[in-house]
């Protein structure tokens, strides 16, 4: 079983619909991140948290919110969905320290029509 | 802001050819490197990294030098083989308290038999 769990991994979706995807990971780590992936635009970071307690926003978080419910879990919601949201969009965790290593999950591709 | 700029693919290779991505960066302070790789279906997973200036990270034959004259992280490998047909990511950390990352755009590789 994957380390970094992503679910559902395609999602298709019309606009204004609210999606919320999950991430659960068996790592242990305490930081966990998502990004989103666009062809051209590599990766960019919209949400991130080092505990339960602290959430921070990345440089796109506009449009997305996250909840941290445990340790292992962390989930990032699209309240109303929007075309320019399709993408694939991937979690990550990492342990503390600041060694710059991520562990990635297999990624959820979103649609929204 | 940091940023990192590399080579638009895609990079059609035969097996066995040598391999060249270009990475450059701009980096207010002294930033690690990192170069990760995306296998068709799966999510970023680290290929090598380097630390400071003059290291060299290497990994599964795939080599690159930070070179901070010429700000600079170039992927090499002597000889691809089909299995190296993936996405690379160039990005950078200044592994400050957030262990973000960014990355470049990526660039697609294709080993050809």
């Amino acid at each position: 079983d994957a380390d970094v769990t992503q679910t559902p991994r395609n999602r298709i979706t019309k606009t204004g619909k609210r999606i919320m995807l999950e991430c659960s990971q068996t790592k242990g780590h305490d930081r966990m991140y998502w990004y989103r992936q666009d062809p051209g635009l590599g990766l960019r970071l919209i949400y991130y948290s080092f505990d339960v307690k602290d959430i921070n926003k990345g440089e796109i978080s506009d449009g997305y919110s996250v909840s941290r419910q445990a340790q292992a879990k962390f989930s990032l919601s699209l309240e109303s969905a929007i075309p320019n949201q399709t993408a694939l969009y991937f979690c990550a965790t990492s342990p503390l320290g600041n060694t710059g290593e991520l562990f990635f999950g297999e990624g959820s591709r979103l649609t929204v029509l | 802001g940091d940023s990192v700029t590399q080579m638009e693919g895609p990079v059609t290779l035969s097996e066995e050819a040598f391999l060249t991505i270009n990475c450059t960066y701009t980096a207010t302070g002294y930033p690690s490197l990192f170069w990760y790789v995306q296998y068709p279906g799966e999510g970023l997973q680290l290929l090598l990294k380097a630390t400071k200036a003059d290291d060299k990270g290497s990994n599964k034959g795939f080599e690159a030098t930070y070179r901070k004259e010429t700000t600079s992280f170039h992927l090499e490998k002597g000889s691809v083989q089909v299995s190296d047909s993936a996405v690379y990511f160039c990005a950078l950390s200044d592994l400050g308290a957030t262990n973000k990352l960014i990355f470049g755009t990526g660039t697609l590789l294709a080993v050809q038999p």
